[in-house]
C-alpha cells in the first residue's frame, strides 16, 4: 500500500528557516498536502500542491515537489514560536482518500 | 463558518460499554471522513462517505465499529462493545466535492478503561 515517511523531529531557532521533508511511494499521487497540528487540536490544512507542479508559495510557506524522487518539502521562512507544532505530510491517490505521514515535530527555540 | 463540529470532546468509558461519537460537517460539504489517531499507528482513515453513502470502510478495525450518515449534516461513529485498545483521538473531516481540501474537526479523545 501507500507509504509516507517523515523525520520525527526538527529544531530551529526563531527567525531561521525550517525545512520539513517527506517522501512517498505512490506514483499515482494526485495531490500532496501539508497539515499542522497544535497540542490538543485538530489538523489545520496549511497548503497543498497538485502533482504536476514543482513549487507553490503562500506567504511564508514554500512547497517543493520532486515527483521523480517522490519527495515533498515544506519550507517555513522566518520561523516563529507560534510555528511550533507537528506537521503532517499527506498524499491523495484516488478520490479523496488521504494517507498521512508520521508527522514531524517542529520545535522553535529562542 | 463554524467548521467541523465534533462531540463530545472527551469521553471516558469502561470496557464493554457502547460509545457514540458525533460529527457535523461544514455546511455544503458532501464528503465526510472518520480518522483515528494513536501514537503507535498515527493517523488512519476508518471510513468515508460521499453524499451520505459509505464509499470505503476498509479501515474500520472490526465489526465492533460502525458508522452512519443519516443526512448531509450529521454522522456517527459507534463502538460496541468498547475495548481499552480503542483509546485514541477520533477525528471527523469534511470536504466539498469540487475541492481537494479536507477540513478537520477538533477531535474526540476517547479513553476506555
Amino acid at each position: 500500500g501507500e507509504d509516507v515517511e517523515q523525520s520525527l523531529f526538527l529544531s530551529v531557532r526563531e527567525g531561521d528557516s525550517s525545512v520539513i521533508n517527506c517522501t512517498y511511494t505512490d506514483s499515482s499521487s494526485t495531490y500532496l498536502y501539508w497539515y499542522k497540528q497544535e497540542p490538543g487540536a485538530g489538523l489545520q490544512l496549511l497548503t497543498y500542491i497538485f502533482s504536476n507542479m514543482d513549487m507553490k508559495q503562500d506567504q511564508r510557506l514554500t512547497v517543493l515537489l520532486n515527483k521523480k524522487d517522490k519527495h515533498l518539502s515544506l519550507r517555513i521562512a522566518d520561523t516563529q514560536t507560534g510555528d511550533s507544532a507537528i506537521y503532517f505530510c499527506a498524499e491523495a491517490g484516488t478520490a479523496s482518500k488521504l494517507t498521512f505521514g508520521t508527522g514531524t515535530r517542529l520545535q522553535v527555540t529562542l | 463558518d463554524a467548521g467541523v463540529i465534533q462531540s463530545p470532546r472527551h469521553e471516558v468509558t469502561e470496557m464493554g460499554q457502547e460509545v457514540t461519537l458525533r460529527c457535523k460537517p461544514i455546511s455544503g460539504h458532501n464528503s465526510l471522513f472518520w480518522y483515528r489517531q494513536t501514537m503507535m499507528r498515527g493517523l488512519e482513515l476508518l471510513i468515508y462517505f460521499n453524499n451520505n453513502v459509505p464509499i470505503d470502510d476498509s479501515g474500520m478495525p472490526e465489526d465492533r465499529f460502525s458508522a452512519k450518515m443519516p443526512n448531509a449534516s450529521f454522522s456517527t461513529l459507534k463502538i460496541q462493545p468498547s475495548e481499552p485498545r480503542d483509546s485514541a483521538v477520533y477525528f471527523c473531516a469534511s470536504q466539498a466535492g469540487w475541492t481537494y481540501e479536507q477540513y478537520f474537526g477538533p477531535g474526540t479523545r476517547l479513553t476506555v478503561t
